[in-house]
């Protein structure tokens, strides 16, 4: 049971890449979140996916997408990577909403 | 829009002391609460919760406290130990929609 797993673990992109980042989860929760971590901040919602078939916007959904291709996976991508991207992202999912959520390990990206 | 706020950004503890962090929230209709750790290079991991209907939970060397007079929650750790030191974040729950956490308290303990 792996739980909550993060591929890459490290990330540095070009202004104006674009990326995907993967994430799944073993204990067939229904709900997935991905946040953001700015040093020394919080956490901050970017897109989450209550249920297989749904995703809604968090606090800063702004030059993101999200993809729930299952009820194990949910990918978040960048499409034009900027500098204000720069953070480390952190997936989490739970049986429901209202329940305790599981993170991941993160995924530091850089972009330059 | 409300928000979890914190007291206090750091806390220095002596190794052996008791700690205590807290949390103001704002919003009166939260129902739900989740205190979490954050150790460095890590993601947050669930220590305690607890639900409005309750004024105090136990866990192990953990006790969280919560005022809903003053719309206040605290975290007690007992005995604090070195592989304490971390970032705490409150998170609260209302409605349908996900947790909303603060931004959180570093917590250094001093051997």
């Amino acid at each position: 049971n792996a739980g909550v797993t993060q591929t890459p673990k490290f990330q540095v992109l070009k202004t104006g890449q674009s990326m995907t980042l993967q994430c799944a989860q073993d204990m067939n929760h229904n709900s997935m979140y991905w946040y953001r971590q700015d040093p020394g901040m919080g956490l901050r919602l970017i897109y989450y996916s209550a249920s297989e078939g749904t995703t809604d916007k968090g606090e800063v959904p702004n030059g993101y997408n999200v993809s729930r291709l299952n009820k194990r996976e949910f990918s978040l991508r960048l499409e034009s990577a900027a500098p204000s991207q720069t953070s480390v992202y952190f997936c989490a999912s739970s049986a429901g909403l209202p329940n305790e959520q599981f993170f991941g390990p993160g995924t530091r990206l850089t972009v330059l | 829009g409300e928000s979890v706020g914190l007291h206090l950004p750091t806390l220095s503890v002596q190794e052996g002391d008791n700690s205590i962090i807290n949390c103001a929230y704002s919003n009166s209709a939260s129902d739900y609460f989740i205190w979490y750790k954050q150790e460095s290079g890590k993601g947050p991991q669930f220590i305690i919760d607890i639900r409005s209907n309750m004024d105090k939970r136990q866990g192990q060397r953990v006790t969280v406290l919560l005022n809903k007079t003053v719309k206040h929650l605290s975290l007690q750790i007992a005995a604090t130990q070195p592989g304490d030191s971390a970032v705490y974040f409150c998170a609260e729950f209302w409605g349908n929609t996900p947790l909303v956490f603060g931004k959180g308290t570093r917590l250094s303990v001093i051997a």
